[in-house]
Order: C-alpha cells, then sequence, then structure tokens
C-alpha cells in the first residue's frame, strides 16, 4: 500500500530533550516537506526536500532540523524543544515538479506536546 | 494579507443542500490548486486538483479563476459525511501553501 508513515504518533516530552519524528515514504517520491498545523494558523510549511541531501527552508524553519540521506526518509529532529513547539506535525510527500505530479500525500500525523 | 485566505466557517447546511466555498490566492505565479478534505485533526487528504478548465467529480466541482484568484469548490446534494474541514493549496515546485481551512457541518 502506497503511504506517508511517521512515528511516534504521539509525544509529550520536556523542554530541551531532543528528539526526532521519523518520516518514511513508499512511492519513490523526490519531494518531501514537513508542515505543522496550529488552530487558527492553517499548515505552515518547516522544511522541504527536493531530492537526497537537498533540503531548504519552509516558512517556519527556526528551532527544526531536517535531513535526507535516504530518498524514502525526511526526519525531523527538535534539538532543544520548547514548548512553542507544541504541535500537530504532518510529513508529505510528492512526486515532483510539474502540474500533475505536485500533489502532496500527508502521513497521519504527530501530536506533540513540549511541557 | 495571508497568501491563501478562506473563510472559517462553519458552515452549517441541511442534508442536501448545496454549498460552495471560495478560497483566494495572492501569488499570481501560482502553477498548482488544490483541494484537501481534513477530517477532526486527521491527515489532509486531496479531494481534488483543480485545473482552468475547471474539474468534477460526482457532487464536487471545482474551479479557478486567475483573473480574480481564486479557487472555488461547490459540493452538491451534500451528506452527512461530507461534514469536515476543505482546505485549499496553491503553489508550484516545492511548495504548497494552505488556507487555514473552511469547517462544514451537514445536519439533518
Amino acid at each position: 500500500e502506497a503511504q506517508v508513515t511517521q512515528n511516534p504518533r504521539y509525544l509529550i516530552t520536556v523542554t530541551g530533550k531532543k528528539l526526532t519524528v521519523t518520516c518514511s515514504q513508499n512511492m519513490n517520491h523526490e519531494y518531501m516537506s514537513w508542515y505543522r498545523q496550529d488552530p487558527g494558523l492553517g499548515l505552515r510549511q518547516i522544511y522541504y526536500s527536493m531530492n537526497v541531501e537537498v533540503t531548504d527552508k519552509g516558512d517556519v524553519p527556526e528551532g527544526y532540523k531536517v535531513s535526507r540521506k535516504e530518498k524514502r526518509n525526511f526526519p525531523l529532529i527538535l534539538e532543544s524543544p520548547s514548548p512553542n513547539q507544541t504541535s500537530l506535525y504532518f510529513c508529505a510527500s510528492s512526486l515532483g515538479p510539474g502540474r500533475d505530479q505536485e500533489t502532496q500525500y500527508f502521513g497521519p500525523g504527530t501530536r506533540l506536546l513540549v511541557l | 494579507r495571508k497568501e491563501v485566505e478562506q473563510d472559517p466557517g462553519p458552515f452549517n447546511v441541511p442534508e442536501g443542500a448545496t454549498v460552495a466555498f471560495n478560497c483566494t490566492y495572492s501569488n499570481s505565479a501560482s502553477q498548482s490548486f488544490f483541494w484537501y478534505r481534513q477530517d477532526c485533526r486527521k491527515e489532509p487528504k486531496l479531494l481534488m486538483s483543480v485545473y482552468s478548465s475547471g474539474n468534477e467529480d460526482g457532487r464536487f466541482t471545482a474551479q479557478l479563476n486567475r483573473a480574480s484568484q481564486y479557487i472555488s469548490l461547490l459540493i452538491r446534494d451534500s451528506k452527512l459525511s461530507d461534514s469536515a474541514t476543505y482546505l485549499c493549496g496553491t503553489g508550484g515546485g516545492n511548495k504548497l501553501t494552505f488556507g487555514t481551512g473552511t469547517q462544514l457541518k451537514v445536519e439533518l
């Protein structure tokens, strides 16, 4: 089954404790992105990657890191989480550029609470 | 001004009604347009892409108006199961920008 998976799905942590949220897709997509979703603010892009070892900042990258060492995986790293990073996080992937290839497929989401 | 704007609603409509949502975008260079459906903080799922010629999928019709920079979604004969939040997305290349979503509640 074609899908995007994320782990963990739920996470409660404390300020300053490094964490990683994994994302994996089995569709051989080139593009992958991370978004956060907050009430009243909608989905905002954190980072994106156009291919292995190619990443760039989205709209709200502060406090986050990513890496793309393999095509299928795109982990999101919070080196020192803070309470304002409490949010619902989605990973997404798409085939690549081009009108019919830009549809983004989302993972199930990770609910993060930083105390 | 937000890059993509939607009326947050909620739109409360009776079953069987026709309802329409609009979404305005500010980036005239946007090339791709989508409507996504999101249920209760689950992941957004693609409802339909939106093309210049418009497209229809069953009870759902999407239109793009480049001159006025908006996209629309029309739902005919609404069902209880259509209750959800509808997100519009616009962009090109590596980035989609989403609106905050319009909440639809279909009632008996």
